[in-house]
Parts: C-alpha cells; sequence; structure tokens
C-alpha cells in the first residue's frame, strides 16, 4: 500500500499572499493531480502531471502555479490570494493513464483573510 | 467538449430502497468511468468503475450501468443503508485527452432509517 501526504492541513493567508501546498506520495505513481473542491461542490482540476518535470493545465489553472521537480512530489502556488476564499485543496496520484483509480490525498484546507 | 453532468443534485431515499444516481458525457472518446464517494470531512475514494466494453459492473449492492449509444451511466445502489449516506461523483476519462479527469457536479445522498 501507500500513501499521500499534504501539507499544510490548514492554510490561512492575507489577500494577495503568494501560498505554497505540498504533497508528497509513495506509491511510485506518474501521475498525479491538483483539485479545488469549493463547500458543497464538486472537484474542479487545476493542474495535472504526468511525468517527472511534466505540467498540464486544467480548467482551473489560473491564478496557479504547480511544479513536480521529483516523482514523489507535486506543489501547488496560488499566485495571490483572494480575500475571503475558502477552498478544499486536494492532491491525487494514479498509476499511469488517467484509466485507473486516483488515490487522494487528505486535503488542505485555505482561509483568506 | 468534455463535461460530465450528473443529476440528481440531491437524492433522500429511505432504508432498503434503491438508489439511483446518473451522468451522461459528451467526449465519446472517454473509456473509463468511475463512481467514487466522499464522506462529510474526508476525501473521496473510488466506489466502483466500468469501461465501455461492459454495459453492467456489479459489486456487492452497487451497479454501474452503461449506455454507450446515448452515452449514459448510472449507479445503482441497492438496499440502501444509512452508512450509505454521503457524496457521490461521477467522473469519466481517456480518450483525446488521455490524462485528463472529468468529474461531475456530485449527488448528495441522504438514506433515512
Amino acid at each position: 500500500g501507500g500513501i499521500i501526504t499534504q501539507t499544510p492541513k490548514f492554510l490561512i493567508g492575507q489577500e494577495g499572499q503568494k501560498l505554497t501546498l505540498k504533497c508528497q506520495q509513495n506509491f511510485n505513481h506518474d501521475t498525479m493531480y491538483w483539485y479545488r473542491q469549493d463547500s458543497g461542490k464538486g472537484l474542479r482540476l487545476i493542474y495535472y502531471s504526468i511525468t517527472e518535470n511534466d505540467l498540464q493545465k486544467g480548467d482551473l489553472s489560473e491564478g496557479y502555479d504547480a511544479s513536480r521537480e521529483k516523482k514523489s512530489s507535486f506543489s501547488l502556488t496560488v499566485t495571490s490570494a483572494q480575500k475571503n476564499e475558502m477552498a478544499v485543496f486536494l492532491c491525487a496520484s494514479s498509476p499511469g493513464q488517467s484509466s485507473y483509480e486516483q488515490y487522494f490525498g487528505p486535503g488542505t484546507r485555505l482561509t483568506v483573510l | 467538449q468534455q463535461q460530465v453532468r450528473q443529476s440528481p443534485q440531491s437524492l433522500t431515499v429511505w432504508e432498503g430502497e434503491t438508489a439511483i444516481l446518473n451522468c451522461s458525457y459528451e467526449d465519446s472518446t472517454f473509456d473509463y468511468f468511475p463512481w467514487y464517494h466522499q464522506f462529510p470531512g474526508e476525501s473521496p475514494a473510488l466506489l466502483i468503475a466500468i469501461r465501455p466494453v461492459s454495459n453492467k459492473k456489479e459489486d456487492g449492492r452497487f451497479t454501474i450501468f452503461f449506455n454507450k449509444r446515448e452515452k449514459k451511466f448510472s449507479l445503482h445502489i441497492a438496499d440502501s443503508q444509512p452508512g450509505d449516506s454521503a457524496t457521490y461523483f461521477c467522473a469519466a476519462s481517456g480518450g483525446s485527452n488521455t490524462n485528463k479527469v472529468v468529474f461531475g457536479t456530485g449527488t448528495r445522498l441522504q438514506v433515512l432509517p
């Protein structure tokens, strides 16, 4: 088995601040994803990566940057936090092509004051 | 178009009844259709998935019915239990943008005892 860890668990930022969220997986999976989930809503894809140093934009990439410097880690940066923004950011990984199960991390809950 | 539509937004059934959740998609090249469930405060987890070579997939009380011609698939939860109360997301992936996964907006299921 494996595990996905996300840090931090809770993130409080100020308007305009640059904030970085980190994700680590030890499944040895090729593909990793970042999703945003707003309260009571679905999952919206921000970025994904099919291998080390690869980045692909999702539907919600504006306002975010991502980095996949190692196969096991995938980080997401909120380039300028928006006031009153609240959401959970979920990291996921899957073995290879998207036709496989995604395993999700526990999430990072972002609050912007 | 890579949209996945899900209905209903919320569903309440009595214990023992069959809950039916529906999804439709537009991209005919999608080749993997999973259902995830998410309990309050937790991350999504795979429940059951189907590929278009089959029109039905069963796992215990959970069954996916797949209609390739109409581009629709549904999740039937037989003998619903209060412990099934959760949000259910359908998704679609593969095809023209292989590693991208598109999620539906979710169905909040409540099973009353």
